[in-house]
């Protein structure tokens, strides 16, 4: 148990149609990142929240956004849905940005994209 | 030519034996995470480290920042150790993690 949990678990959408992925991070924890992982893959960095906004960002296009909440919450949000953006996505929430603080991450949210 | 890299990319053994993955790097770091994803997708941090060795249980974890190579090693392996083990590396100057494809470890009863 690592006290992120995501929102929902597994999501079906159709090409073309937005989508909303929730992460619940751990209390007190400033840093949240997103990461999609597709099948047979490592994780690929999306971007980074840090104290509400963003801290770093990986080679996704802008209609991959992000929001991030005083309650330590926060949101990746896909517009106009491809068929490659099928994957897992991971939320991981740490103390600290950087690469240098303990990680802990969610379950994930499988996307399927038809 | 991936910045980090994992070897074996599967490793199939028998309950008992004396397990090793192995992690290479080219990005410029001084820490290194070692994560354990299961069946499912839910990834757990199993080390953080930066020189030396650490150890949890039947898991070591060990690092040469100067060689920058990592391994981690699984002492009397169990069927329930099955599962991918990830290696991922913090660029230095941004917040970026960048992680191996992992190795897919099976043990057999």
């Amino acid at each position: 148990e690592t006290g992120v949990t995501q929102s929902p678990t597994h999501l079906i959408k159709t090409r073309g149609q937005q989508v909303t992925l929730r992460c619940s991070s751990q209390s007190g924890h400033n840093t949240v990142s997103w990461y999609q992982q597709a099948l047979g893959q490592g994780p690929q960095f999306i971007f980074q929240y840090y104290r509400e906004e963003e801290n770093g960002r990986g080679n996704f296009p802008p209609r991959f956004s992000g929001l991030q909440f005083p309650n330590y919450s926060s949101e990746l949000n896909v517009n106009a849905l491809e068929l490659d953006d099928s994957a897992l996505y991971l939320c991981a929430s740490s103390l600290e940005p950087g690469g240098f603080t303990e990680a802990f991450f969610g379950q994930g949210t499988r996307l399927t994209v038809v | 030519k991936n910045e980090v890299e994992q070897s074996p990319q599967n490793l199939t053994a028998q309950e008992g034996e004396f397990i090793t993955i192995n992690c290479s790097y080219s990005v410029g770091i001084s820490a290194l995470h070692w994560l354990q994803q299961h069946p499912g997708g839910g990834i757990v941090s199993l080390f953080m480290l930066s020189s030396g060795k650490k150890k949890h249980g039947r898991l070591i974890a060990t690092i040469n920042i100067q060689e920058k190579h990592s391994s981690l090693h699984i002492t009397a392996s169990h069927p329930r150790d099955s599962a991918v083990y990830i290696c991922a590396a913090p660029n230095f100057g941004n917040e970026k993690l960048t992680f191996g494809t992992g190795t897919r470890l099976t043990i057999i009863p």
